[in-house]
């Protein structure tokens, strides 16, 4: 049980364009989902927090215009790359939380986003 | 503000030998405390979860002990084996159920 899904495994994308990125909770409604990325050689980062039903929490230094994010759903959050410039190629990786999960949060296997 | 360190940031050993990594937070007031496997271009695996109120947890040749007093976890290793290497990472859980992560163990077990 407990499993989380990305689509697209990777994208390619041309610099100025926008991408979506999906994370489905499988087998579990999800009220909170987390949005991370992560550079080559490097830990995750947390860039926000998505709420079903409500506005996501962006971290600091987070662009929020930039990095859209929707949790339309208890099984569906979305993250939306738009005008991507090639700094913002990275790993991106999503979590699902439940309630009642002793907070603990379950991944998905990530998209390599990469913008030429 | 929580800040996750692991030492060693990279590690290299042979096949067969039992091993520690280490992960010190500065914040004591966790929820839970998680290591987490990743292998090159993947997501995480989750190994152990260790919540506050335990000491320890085991799972096969792996063995997770935390200390909350003193901000510190350790990963054990038993028996390494080519197939252990990996980035290993560890995360904290505190009052705003975020994860932070720590900076990552390398690992490469030589056959």
């Amino acid at each position: 049980g407990a499993v989380v899904s990305q689509h697209p495994s990777w994208v390619i994308c041309k610099s100025g364009t926008s991408v979506k990125i999906e994370c489905r909770s499988l087998d579990f409604q999800a009220t909170t989902m987390f949005w991370y990325r992560q550079f080559p050689k490097q830990s995750l980062m947390l860039m926000a927090t998505s709420n079903e039903g409500s506005k996501a929490t962006y971290e600091q230094g987070v662009e929020k215009d930039k990095f859209l994010i929707n949790h339309a759903s208890l099984t569906l959050s979305t993250l939306t790359v738009t005008s991507a410039h090639p700094e913002d190629s990275s790993f991106y990786i999503c979590s699902a939380q439940a309630p009642g999960m002793s907070y603990e949060q379950y991944f998905g296997p990530g998209t390599r986003l990469t913008v030429t | 503000k929580q800040e996750v360190t692991q030492i060693p940031a990279a590690l290299s050993v042979p096949e067969g030998e039992n091993l520690v990594l280490n992960c010190s937070f500065t914040d004591s007031a966790i929820y839970n405390l998680q290591w987490f496997r990743q292998d090159p271009g993947k997501g995480l695996t989750s190994l152990l979860l260790i919540q506050s109120s335990q000491r320890e947890q085991t799972s096969g040749r792996l063995n997770a002990s935390l200390d909350k007093s003193s901000g510190r976890s350790t990963l054990y290793i038993a028996a390494s084996q080519p197939g252990d290497s990996a980035t290993y990472l560890c995360a904290v859980t505190s009052g705003t159920y975020k994860y932070i992560f720590g900076t990552g163990t390398r690992l490469k077990v030589l056959a």
